[in-house]
Order: structure tokens, then sequence, then C-alpha cells
């Protein structure tokens, strides 16, 4: 079994859509949580942190839930900029700041 | 924000031949840097933690005779990729650690024919 777990897609959504991804995490002791997005043929770039409370960083929302180990994103309103690969990442070492990406999922959004 | 550079962004070698891929942290010291691959639609993978000053800690399956890393400065690793395959054709992204958080390289595309 994979340590971070994604649907690969694509989603195909038209613009001003909601989309919801999800993922899910292997090593119970996991400690931190990322979203990553990933533009073609380009390095990753941080999105957002994940926290338990749940966070928001405009039309983006993150949530985590440790008891089933999942994590989603919900993008609201969505644009054609939007349209990316996005990589659930999880800290999954205790510390030393070593990461584990899941394989991402690829978002189109079109007009 | 942080940031990393990577060199060359892009190369081409003949098989057999060997690679040096650097990765620089251009405004802020980095003890740790690490190196990733990625393969066509797969997640990146880690492939090792270089740490400043001392060897590089390689993942498992990893070859670290192949994959020579050099952490000599706090802004300077570099990645050399020995007696290349066409099978080690990939994208090669390096991070640097700051202040918690992981930037990333703007990666290297190694093709190998």
């Amino acid at each position: 079994r994979k340590e971070v777990e994604q649907d690969p897609g694509p989603f195909n959504v038209p613009e001003g859509a909601t989309v919801a991804f999800n993922c899910t995490y292997s090593n119970s002791a996991s400690q931190s949580f990322f979203w990553y997005r990933q533009d073609c043929r380009k390095e990753p770039k941080l999105l957002m942190s994940v926290y338990s409370s749940g966070n928001e960083d405009g039309r983006f929302t993150a949530q985590l839930n440790r008891a089933s180990q999942y994590i989603s994103l919900l993008i609201r309103d969505s644009k054609l900029s939007d349209s990316a690969t996005y990589l659930c990442v999880v800290n999954s070492r205790g510390g030393g700041n070593k990461l584990t990406f899941g394989t991402g999922t690829q978002l189109k959004v079109e007009l | 924000g942080a940031v990393v550079s990577q060199h060359p962004s892009r190369v081409i070698c003949k098989s057999g031949t060997s690679v040096k891929i650097e990765c620089r942290s251009l405004d802020f010291q980095a003890t740790t840097m690490f190196w990733y691959r990625q393969f066509p639609k797969q997640s990146l993978m880690l492939m090792a933690t270089s740490n400043e000053g001392s060897k590089a800690t390689y993942e498992q399956g990893v070859e670290k005779d192949k994959f020579l890393i050099n952490h000599a400065s706090l802004t300077l690793s570099t990645l050399t990729v020995t007696s290349a395959h066409p099978e080690d054709s990939s994208f090669y992204i390096c991070s640097a650690s700051w202040d918690n958080e992981q930037y990333f390289g703007p990666g290297t595309r190694l093709t190998v024919t």
C-alpha cells in the first residue's frame, strides 16, 4: 500500500465549479500535512498546510481527519488558472523534514 | 520566500557518461537539502537527504555509488549521476529546508540517450 494515496483524476470541471480532492495516508504517526500544486514540467509549490481544525485560504479549504487518516482540499469558484496537479504531502518520518508525496490529482478547469 | 536554484535546467547526455546537477540556496543557508526524482505521471520520490559537512543519507533502493551527493557548503549541494543509463532519464528536483519549510528548486530534466 502506498504511504499517500490520491485519485489521479483527471478532474475536468467548468469554470466556477467547486471541486474536492481526497487523500489518505497510511502512517498514523504522520505529523504534518500539506497540499502542493505542480504545474506541468515545473517544481511543486506549497499551496497550504493542513491543520487538524481545518483551514481556509481564499477559495481553498483544507481539512484533516486524523482518526480516518484522511485529508481533503476543496476549491470553490474554480478558475482556469487553477488547472494543475495537486499533490497531497505528508511528513511521516517524525522529524528531519522528510516529505512523502502522493501521485497527485490532475485538475483541468475549462470554459 | 526563500529561493532555490538548480543548474542545469535541462541536460541530454550519452549513456555511460556522468552528469552533475547543482542545487543552490540563494538567500539562506541550508544545512539540509533533499534530492527527489519524478518519473512521468508518478509522484516525487525522495532519493537522499544531503547534510552539510557529512555523508548523505540514501533512501532504500537508491544506489549511493551511482548517485553521488556532495554538500560541501551551506548553500550548495550537488548530485552526480554516474554512468548514466536511459532508465535514469527523469526530472530531478532538489529542495532546501529553512524555517521548517521546504523550498524546491525548479528541477533538472535529464535525458540519457
